[in-house]
This record gives C-alpha cells, structure tokens and sequence, in this order.
C-alpha cells in the first residue's frame, strides 16, 4: 500500500498567518492526491483535488500543489474557521490512503 | 443536493458481527462510487473500503485490517450501501462514514470523496 505522511503532526498559528502543510507519499503518485479539512464533531470536508484543484466553494485563500511523491496545502491567511485538522489523501491506486493529519491551532 | 445517512452503530462484543447501512438521495445511486472511511476516537482518518458502480464493474478493494472480516455491498434498487462488519475486534471501534467518491459517467472517483454522511459510532466491547 501506498503511505502518505504528513509534515508537521501540529502547528501553532496566528489569524493572518500563511500555511503550508506538507504530504509526502512513498511513491511516485504523479498528481493524485486530495486535501480535506475536519473540525471536532464533524464529517471531513473536501478542500483540494488532484493536487491543485480547489473544490467548489473553498475559499480562494486555500491552493494545493505538487506532483510526484512531495505535495503541499497552503492557507495564504488564516481565519479563525481554518483552525482545524488536515489530512491527505492519496487516490493513485483504489487502495485509498490518509495521511495522519496535521492539527492547526491557534497560537 | 447530495445527501448521506448512516444507520446501525452500536456496542457488540468481541467476535460479534454488526451491519452498518448508508442511506442515500440526491443522486443516481447506481453511477456512484461509494467508500466507508472510520475513525477511532481521537485518531486520524482510516479508509475500510471501496465498492465500484456497477457499470464500471462493481468490484470491491478493502484495507488490510479489515480484509477477510468486513464485506461492502450495495443495493441499487434502495439506494443504499452496507458494510457487514464480521469478526469485531476492540480495534475496530470508530465512528464510521460513508462516503461518494464518484459518479460513473461524470466524475472521476480520483477526484476525492466529496460528499460524507453524519457517521455512525462503532463499539467493540465486552
């Protein structure tokens, strides 16, 4: 199976603040790989789609980039609805897997 | 709009057996891709399982945790998607999503898993 690991495991941020979440996978993926967001008590939310895409209806604020094995999600300016966790996914093979999430708090 | 209702969670105990059901409306059922993803308490996401539409043939991947004791399954005609869970272990308490992950046809399921029910909670226990 394919692993996805995600760098840092936390991070302590201020409103305002740019972001830059990181996804490493451990093959070469070329493009697929999905960003979702989850707050506490909530279903995930799809950000970000085959590395760039932004989803419809997720803030501009929001980019994603990357191919390969080395991605990366981008908060451009922190509002205090983005303190959350992040979590990776890779859709290279049906045999679907997350990375273990980036916690975003608010420093 | 798209909307996803899972059903059947509960507490069993070890070695039990549980069927979890997930409700859908909003959407050509029998075109979508459909996956079940948990969550164990205060743990990341883990993805259980994908089940194919029909049309693109209908077959099934799992995790490896859960491969040779869970079953994924669809019913077209009701609009629902099921996850027969044998075999319990403590390990497999979570809450459990399912998920679209596309639509025949009109999204490629690579695209990511873009519409989720509530989840429904899981506990293995004796």
């Amino acid at each position: 199976d394919i692993q996805m690991t995600q760098s840092p495991s936390s991070l302590s941020a201020s409103v305002g603040d740019r972001v830059t979440i990181t996804c490493r996978a451990s093959q070469t993926i070329s493009i697929y790989v999905n960003w979702y967001q989850q707050k506490p008590g909530q279903a995930p939310k799809l950000l970000i789609y085959t590395a760039s895409t932004l989803q419809s209806g997720v803030p501009s604020r929001f980019s994603g980039g990357g191919s390969g094995t080395d991605f990366t999600l981008t908060i451009s300016s922190l509002q205090p609805e983005d303190f959350a966790t992040y979590y990776c996914q890779q859709s290279y093979s049906t045999l679907i897997t997350f990375g273990q999430g980036t916690r975003l708090e608010i420093k | 709009e798209v909307q996803l209702v899972e059903s059947g969670g509960g507490l069993v105990k070890p070695g039990g057996s549980l069927r979890l059901s997930c409700a859908a409306s909003g959407l050509t059922f029998s075109n979508a891709w459909m996956t079940w993803v948990r969550q164990a308490p205060g743990k990341g996401l883990e993805w259980v399982g994908l089940i194919k539409s029909k049309t693109d043939g209908g077959t099934r991947d799992y995790a490896a945790p859960v491969r040779g004791r869970f079953t994924v399954s669809r019913d077209d005609s009701k609009n629902t998607l099921y996850l027969q869970m044998d075999s319990l272990e403590t390990e497999d308490t979570a809450v459990y999503y399912c998920s679209t992950v596309g639509i025949s046809g009109s999204r490629y399921w690579y695209y990511g898993m873009d519409v989720w029910g509530q989840g429904t909670t899981v506990t293995v226990s004796s």
